[in-house]
């Protein structure tokens, strides 16, 4: 079994939508949790940055944490075509720099 | 904030020779940096750590002695890849982080075709 698990997709979604990406994991030790977007040929670009359980919100991004259910998710509000792209979860321990990825999920937005 | 950048985004070159790719952190000081080969359509895979001015920790199976990883500052990094052999050619991204932050910035990537 993987330390992270993420659905690879495709997910497809019409202009407007809400998108929901999530994690799994194992390692109850984790206590970072990031979400990377990653557009076609090149590096990730970090979205968003959590520690612990709760939500965090930025513009139409939200970054959700749930260590007791070792789950975590990005919901998009009103999905744009430029949204299209891969979404990578990342989580870390406490004792650790090393990030572990998540397979990443493609997701796609049409017009 | 947090820009790092990578040099050069693309490079070819033949089977026997040695290739640097160079990563920066352009407005932050980078005390960890690190350095990761991606495949088509699969996620990140960690190559090696770097801390400046010690040597780099490599992953298990990765050849340090191919994959020669300096990092003489706090800005900058460079990854050699020597004597390339096509089974090389990847998508070559490092990132880099500050003190105290488990986040990580990422370069835009250099994919590297081996010929």
């Amino acid at each position: 079994q993987k330390e992270v698990e993420q659905d690879p997709g495709p997910l497809s979604v019409p202009e407007g939508a809400i998108v929901s990406l999530n994690c799994t994991y194992s390692n109850s030790a984790f206590q970072y949790f990031m979400w990377y977007r990653q557009y076609s040929r090149k590096g990730p670009e970090l979205l968003m940055y959590t520690y612990s359980s709760g939500n965090k919100e930025d513009g139409r991004f939200t970054a959700q944490v749930d260590k007791s259910s070792k789950y975590i998710s990005l919901f998009i509000r009103d999905s744009q075509p430029s949204d299209s792209a891969t979404y990578l979860c990342a989580m870390s321990p406490y004792n650790t720099d090393k990030l572990i990825f998540g397979t990443g999920t493609r997701l796609q937005v049409f017009p | 904030g947090a820009v790092v950048s990578q040099h050069p985004s693309r490079v070819i070159c033949k089977s026997g020779t040695s290739v640097k790719i160079e990563c920066r952190s352009l407005d932050f000081q980078a005390t960890t940096m690190f350095w990761y080969r991606q495949f088509p359509k699969q996620s990140l895979m960690l190559m090696a750590t770097s801390n400046e001015g010690s040597k780099a920790t490599y992953e298990q199976g990765v050849e340090k002695d191919k994959f020669l990883i300096n990092h003489a500052s706090l800005t900058l990094s460079t990854l050699t890849v020597t004597s390339a052999h096509p089974e090389d050619s990847s998508f070559y991204i490092c990132s880099a982080s500050f003190a105290g932050g488990n986040e990580q910035y990422f370069g835009p990537g250099t994919r590297l075709t081996v010929t």
